[in-house]
């Protein structure tokens, strides 16, 4: 158990339709990362956020955002779904932005299926 | 700019056999690199770390990594291949930037089967 903790487990919804995914990055963890994780594309950051704002972005589409709340937790809001939009979507914590010890601790993922 | 390759898609060794998991990296600035591990169905998990330390690193489950600078290589190898280390296999490189913040950046993976 990595303590990072990610709702839901699996979601199954329809293109155009919106979603929120949770995650509860590990006790003490200032870093919240999102990474998408898909067959063709590999596993992909998305963004990064420490201790409530936003440090780096990477491929994360218009139709994606995302937020760190005042008490660490994290949501990825995915909008206008696609069926490509159908992946692993992963949260990961590590204690300091600067990754000084380099460790992510990942949660299990949410999986997203696009109908 | 950082990226990270890894040679083979697919490796497959027979049980008790070595295990080599190629990687390469590029980085403008000194890297720490990673590698980690995910079982099926489950979320990755680090193996090891090289943070400019000891240029062999040691990790869990009996893997080790060399870090070499020249060839800009750190790859993963295991002595002897169990049925258990079938599982897909990151590695992955970051660094402190001047003008930006550290991320993380994964290789595409290598899936590691186990022949009995």
């Amino acid at each position: 158990d990595s303590g990072v903790t990610q709702t839901p487990k699996h979601l199954i919804t329809a293109t155009g339709q919106r979603v929120t995914l949770r995650c509860s990055p590990r006790s003490g963890d200032l870093s919240v990362y999102w990474y998408q994780q898909s067959l063709d594309q590999g596993l992909q950051f998305l963004i990064q956020y420490y201790n409530g704002e936003e440090r780096a972005k990477g491929n994360i589409l218009e139709r994606f955002s995302a937020q760190q709340f005042p008490d660490l937790h994290s949501e990825l809001n995915l909008s206008s779904l696609e069926l490509g939009d159908s992946a692993l979507y992963f949260c990961a914590s590590s204690v300091e932005w600067g990754l000084d010890t380099g460790e992510l601790f990942f949660g299990e993922g949410s999986r997203l299926t696009v109908l | 700019a950082q990226s990270v390759t890894q040679l083979g898609s697919h490796v497959s060794v027979s049980e008790g056999a070595l295990v080599l998991l190629r990687c390469n990296y590029s980085s403008s600035v000194p890297p720490y690199l990673f590698w980690y591990v995910q079982y099926p169905n489950q979320g990755l998990q680090l193996l090891l770390k090289y943070t400019s330390a000891a240029t062999l690193v040691k990790g869990i489950n009996g893997f080790e990594a060399e870090f070499k600078k020249s060839e800009t290589s750190f790859h993963l190898t295991k002595p002897s291949a169990h049925m258990s280390d079938a599982a897909e296999y990151f590695c992955a490189v970051s660094g402190k930037m001047k003008t930006s913040y550290d991320k993380v950046i994964f290789g595409p993976g290598t899936s590691l089967s186990v022949i009995p």
